[in-house]
């Protein structure tokens, strides 16, 4: 079955530094990877989607790269500010009907 | 912008209770799923449904039922509670774009905790 990993370890970085997060998964390459951000108490809330055709996506200080032959995904937050401390989540198609897998997500910190 | 509601932000249940947590989203989606999320295990897919009154096993069923019987409510149900049923609960929604790809929207969540 499919197998999502991301770092358990919190990532704590300065502000102002690129924070890189990483999402490895196993078995079938999927058609395309989202990530999500999860505030505490609250529901994950989608981010940016790159397809298995696309080897980097950006959207404001975001950035997503996809690797098929690594089943690696990196993603990027630029200039890194406080507000940006959340848990990170990526996910994939698995089996039918769309169902997505979650991976448990990285803890990121970014300190003043 | 979409929204996803669910009924309750805390819950407190006794074990051997029967609990209903209910979803109701409002932007007419097909799909709609429960989650349920522990630390250091992420999200685990308890049930979805891809239409009014249709329903299927996500990868934890066991212990719990759901009902679809209107397109904006999904509910999920702890026929008996376990304490080992204590967990943070996600409910998501989710529509097919042009592209064939979906992203999910997901509620608040609500913390239950079974004593």
């Amino acid at each position: 079955s499919q197998k999502i990993e991301q770092n358990s370890e919190a990532l704590n970085i300065q502000e102002g530094k690129t924070a890189t997060l990483t999402c490895n998964y196993t078995n079938y390459s999927p058609a395309y990877l989202q990530w999500y951000r999860q505030d505490p108490g609250r529901g994950p809330v989608f981010l940016l989607l790159i397809r298995e055709n696309e080897k980097e996506k950006r959207k404001e200080r975001l950035k997503v790269t996809f690797d098929t032959t690594l089943k690696q995904s990196l993603f990027h937050i630029t200039a890194s500010q406080p507000a940006d401390s959340a848990t990170y989540l990526c996910a994939l198609i698995s089996g039918g009907y769309n169902k997505l897998i979650f991976g448990a997500g990285t803890r990121l910190a970014v300190h003043p | 912008d979409v929204k996803v509601t669910q009924s309750s932000r805390y819950l407190v249940k006794r074990t051997g209770e029967k609990v209903f947590l209910e979803c109701v989203q409002d932007m007419d989606h097909e799909n709609m799923f429960w989650y349920r999320q522990d630390p250091g295990l992420g999200l685990r897919l308890i049930y979805f449904s891809y239409d009014v009154k249709m329903k299927e096993k996500g990868d934890i069923p066991e212990g719990y039922s759901v009902s679809r019987e209107k397109k904006e409510r999904f509910s999920l149900i702890l026929e008996s509670a376990s304490t080992n049923q204590t967990s943070m609960y996600l409910c998501a929604s989710s529509t097919r774009t042009s592209g064939g790809v979906e992203t999910q929207y997901f509620g608040p969540g609500t913390r239950l905790l079974v004593l």
